[in-house]
């Protein structure tokens, strides 16, 4: 069965600092791949998404994520990270486009002065 | 772009009564909405996929009779919660596949239902 593994329940980084969430799917074959933050009571913001073709992927709020099939991993990274950047953060996946997204069960930043 | 409204965004009702909430696509078909559920501090779980024009599609788990999901246009989705408990307090969130290959999907804003 297809999943998502978020290893990193909860992670607290120093404003300023860099940030690298990590994100393992399983999947037979390279199945659509998606960033997803969150803020407390809201909806669903998309950071970045990845179908194929240049496996470093820029995306909003100057995160990116990187695909490597090898290790089937999509981890998002950010240089330098702002306060405002604390929140949830989901790595999803569909098979393929027109499918429902699976969701990791999340990553919480946390951003300390 | 293409845009999902989902309403109402917030909903208190007391135990046994029944909630209806809304997904539109404003600026496109979709002949599927996928309806999830997040509990608090938890990961959204796909509950169902509504099809225009047939029946939903549950998943293993979700009470199909709790839960009723209809279709009524290639724009509207709904998703009524009949007898609502205070277990049944979630965050229930529409999404509707991307109309054009290579996009992603488009999600609702959600609909935090509280149930006292």
């Amino acid at each position: 069965a297809q999943s998502v593994t978020q290893p990193d329940i909860h992670i607290t980084v120093s404003e300023g600092a860099s940030l690298e969430l990590r994100c393992n799917y399983s999947y037979g074959a390279t199945p659509y791949l998606f960033w997803y933050v969150q803020s407390p009571g809201q909806g669903l913001q998309l950071l970045l998404k990845y179908f194929s073709g240049d496996t470093l992927v820029q995306g909003i709020k100057g995160f990116e994520a990187e695909f490597k099939r090898s290790q089937s991993s999509f981890n998002l990274r950010k240089p330098s990270v702002h306060w405002s950047d604390a929140a949830e953060y989901f790595c999803a996946v569909a098979p393929f486009g027109g499918t429902a997204l699976i969701f990791g069960k999340g990553t919480t930043l946390s951003v300390s002065s | 772009g293409a845009v999902v409204s989902q309403h109402p965004s917030w909903v208190i009702c007391k135990s046994g009564t029944s909630v209806k909430i809304e997904c539109r696509s404003l600026d496109f078909q979709a002949t599927t909405m996928f309806w999830y559920r997040q509990f608090p501090k938890q990961s959204l779980m796909l509950m169902a996929t509504s099809n225009e024009g047939s029946k939903a599609t549950y998943e293993q788990g979700v009470e199909k009779d709790k839960f009723l999901i209809n279709h009524a246009s290639l724009t509207l989705s709904t998703l009524t919660v009949t007898s609502a408990h205070p277990e049944d307090s979630s965050f229930y969130i529409c999404s509707a596949p991307p109309p054009t290959a290579l996009t992603e999907a488009f999600f609702g804003q959600g609909t935090r239902l509280t149930v006292v």
